[in-house]
């Protein structure tokens, strides 16, 4: 079975300040993809970032990267010089294969990220 | 934006009665997946297809079916709501997550009430 861990249920950052959101997963596959996703307070998800179990280099897309270290098992997504729009939760998920030709797509609990002015 | 829609988007319902949520979807995209949203929570998969009369179960699938009789439906049902499945329900589509970087893309998401 494969699982994901978002240990922190809230954080706090400056505006203008980087911010660390940490996920864990754990999964028996060899093969399988990171993604993070925002949902502001109006409530649609938007993805961020993927990062696949092979891709040697970390995952960046803009102010957004990922920090993939696979030993540990983790994929901490870090958001530069925030923003005031970065207000929002954010959901660590994993694809991995559940058998009969078809993936899973697992969520963490998230993590509702607050920026301060 | 990907074509997904969810209907209805709100919906208040009385304990023991049956319903229905429908997600349409105009991608053609092979994956559909159902989710609820609770505060706590995250996101849980309820249940989810991988093509038509493909479905499989997800974590908390007790007192829910699906359906997907056509590529673009996928339609989740509470046999006899009950309050504890009060909650915000997602869809979501995608094309093939065995395909590198393929992300999921979500419908705005049901709020359902049981009374």
């Amino acid at each position: 079975a494969q699982k994901i861990t978002q240990t922190q249920p809230g954080m706090f950052v400056q505006e203008k300040e980087a911010v660390t959101l940490d996920c864990t997963y754990d999964t028996s596959d060899q093969s399988y993809g990171l993604f993070w996703y925002k949902q502001p307070s109006s409530g649609e998800m938007i993805f961020l970032i993927y990062q696949g179990s092979y891709d040697e280099q970390n995952a960046t897309e803009g102010r957004y990267s990922l920090n993939f270290q696979k030993a540990r098992k983790s994929a901490n997504l870090v958001i530069s010089a925030s923003q005031l729009g970065d207000s929002a939760m954010y959901f660590c998920a994993m694809r991995a294969y559940s058998g009969a030709g078809s993936y899973q797509l697992t969520f963490g609990k998230g993590t509702k990220l607050s920026v301060i002015p | 934006d990907a074509g997904i829609t969810q209907s209805p988007r709100h919906k208040v319902t009385e304990t023991g009665t049956p319903v229905t949520l429908r997600c349409h979807q105009t991608e053609n995209h092979r994956y559909m997946y159902w989710y609820r949203q609770d505060p706590g929570h995250g996101l849980r998969l309820i249940h989810y297809s991988y093509g038509v009369k493909d479905t499989d179960k997800g974590e908390v699938s007790d007192g829910y079916s699906v359906s997907r009789s056509k590529t673009e439906d996928f339609l989740l049902t509470l046999e006899s709501a009950t309050s504890s499945q009060t909650s915000v329900y997602f869809c979501a589509i995608s094309e093939s997550l065995a395909v590198r970087n393929t992300e999921a893309f979500f419908g705005q998401g049901t709020r359902l009430t049981v009374v």
